[in-house]
Formats: structure tokens, C-alpha cells, sequence
């Protein structure tokens, strides 16, 4: 059975571009949730989504993000514009539901330079 | 105070070892407690969750303690293939959001 897919694996861009991280859930989950991770702050949670719904996104850093579950199959982040500062692993993440068994993708390397 | 508190570590240890780590927590409310294993360069893995009444899985054992909001893992007769981040994960608040520690990491040597 396919995981949870992030794409792409690995980002390289300029600051200010415009960045677009993808993840597909595992089928039949319905809890999605976006980390970034770091070596100074570890695992952070940016935003939780419940059957395609935002529940909580107070962990978003700032306007510069913005995530969005258009349907049960698929999940953008999106950086506009991107800072040297954002250069993280981004994970995403599914579940059946209510955050207790969460299944993460690969990762998503963002280097922003 | 962090919500989830770890040692950091490193731990190094031989192989056969016996290792325990520790983690605690700030938030009483808490309602589930896990264990997830972060191998370098990959993503947290699910290792066991925790119970009130401790539970092991083969050597692996996991214990709680809700009166001192104190959850640990030991790892009996360790292996090479132990060697990884090991990461203390709370399940808490109305969104039921996973918290997860900073991790411990632990090296396990020929």
C-alpha cells in the first residue's frame, strides 16, 4: 500500500520565489496535519485539517503561508514569498482520524537561498 | 517550560545494552502519550504508544506515570539497528494535536 507522497523530495530556490509542497494522505484517512522541521526547533505542527477542513492553523508562522485541502486526495503548502529563514524539512502527515496514529510522508528539503 | 521535555542526549551505547529515556510533560489534560523513532534524513515512525499500565512491545517497554506527568522507554539488549532519534509524542488540546519532544539520540556501538 502506497504511503503518505510528498513532492517534490527536494526544493532549491531564491528568496522570494514562490514555493508549492504537495502531499497526497494515505486513502481513507481523514486528519492531515503539515510539520516543518528544524534542528533549532524541532517538529512544529503548522496546520491540522479534518476531513478537508482547517481545524487549527495557529501554528503557521506568518501570511507568508498558506495551506489548502481542495479535496481527500490532496494538500498544497505554499510559501509566497519564501525567506532564507524557511529553509526547513516540511513533512505532512495523515491519520484515521483525531491525530492518535499518524503516518508521515518522506519530507519535502526546502533550501531557500 | 517546553510542553514535552526531553534529553537531548546523545546517548552511546554498546551493543547489548540495556537504555532508558525519559520525558515529561506540562500539560495535566494530556490524553495520550506515544513513541515515534526519527532515523536520520527519514521521517518520524510510530514505535508504540504508552498506557497507564505500561506496556512492551518484545524489548522494547514503555511506562507513565500521569500523578508526575513522566513517560519513559527502555530498550533491552540493544541493537545496531536501535540507532536513531527517539521522539516523546503527547496528544493533547481540543484539536487533538500530537506534541512532540525534541528527542533523544541514541547511538548504538559495535
Amino acid at each position: 500500500d502506497a504511503g503518505v507522497i510528498q513532492s517534490p523530495r527536494h526544493e532549491v530556490t531564491e528568496m522570494g520565489q514562490e514555493v508549492t509542497l504537495r502531499c497526497k494522505p494515505i486513502s481513507g484517512h481523514n486528519s492531515l496535519f503539515w510539520y516543518r522541521q528544524t534542528m533549532m526547533r524541532g517538529l512544529e505542527l503548522l496546520i491540522y485539517f479534518n476531513n478537508n477542513v482547517p481545524i487549527d492553523d495557529s501554528g503557521m508562522p506568518e501570511d507568508r503561508f498558506s495551506a489548502k485541502m481542495p479535496n481527500a486526495s490532496f494538500s498544497t503548502l505554499k510559501i509566497q514569498p519564501s525567506e532564507p529563514r524557511d529553509s526547513a524539512v516540511y513533512f505532512c502527515a495523515s491519520g484515521p482520524g483525531g491525530g492518535r496514529e499518524q503516518y508521515f510522508g518522506p519530507g519535502t528539503r526546502l533550501t531557500v537561498t | 517550560r517546553k510542553e514535552v521535555e526531553q534529553d537531548p542526549g546523545p546517548f552511546n551505547v554498546p551493543e547489548g545494552a540495556t537504555v532508558a529515556f525519559n520525558c515529561t510533560y506540562s500539560n495535566s489534560a494530556s490524553q495520550s502519550f506515544f513513541w515515534y523513532r526519527q532515523d536520520c534524513r527519514k521521517e518520524p515512525k510510530l514505535l508504540m504508544s504508552v498506557y497507564s499500565s505500561g506496556n512492551e512491545d518484545g524489548r522494547f517497554t514503555a511506562q507513565l506515570n500521569r500523578a508526575s506527568q513522566y513517560i519513559s522507554l527502555l530498550i533491552r539488549d540493544s541493537k545496531l539497528s536501535d540507532s536513531a532519534t527517539y521522539l516523546c509524542v503527547v496528544l493533547s488540546g481540543s484539536a487533538r494535536q500530537l506534541t512532540f519532544g525534541s528527542g533523544t539520540q541514541l547511538t548504538v556501538l559495535p
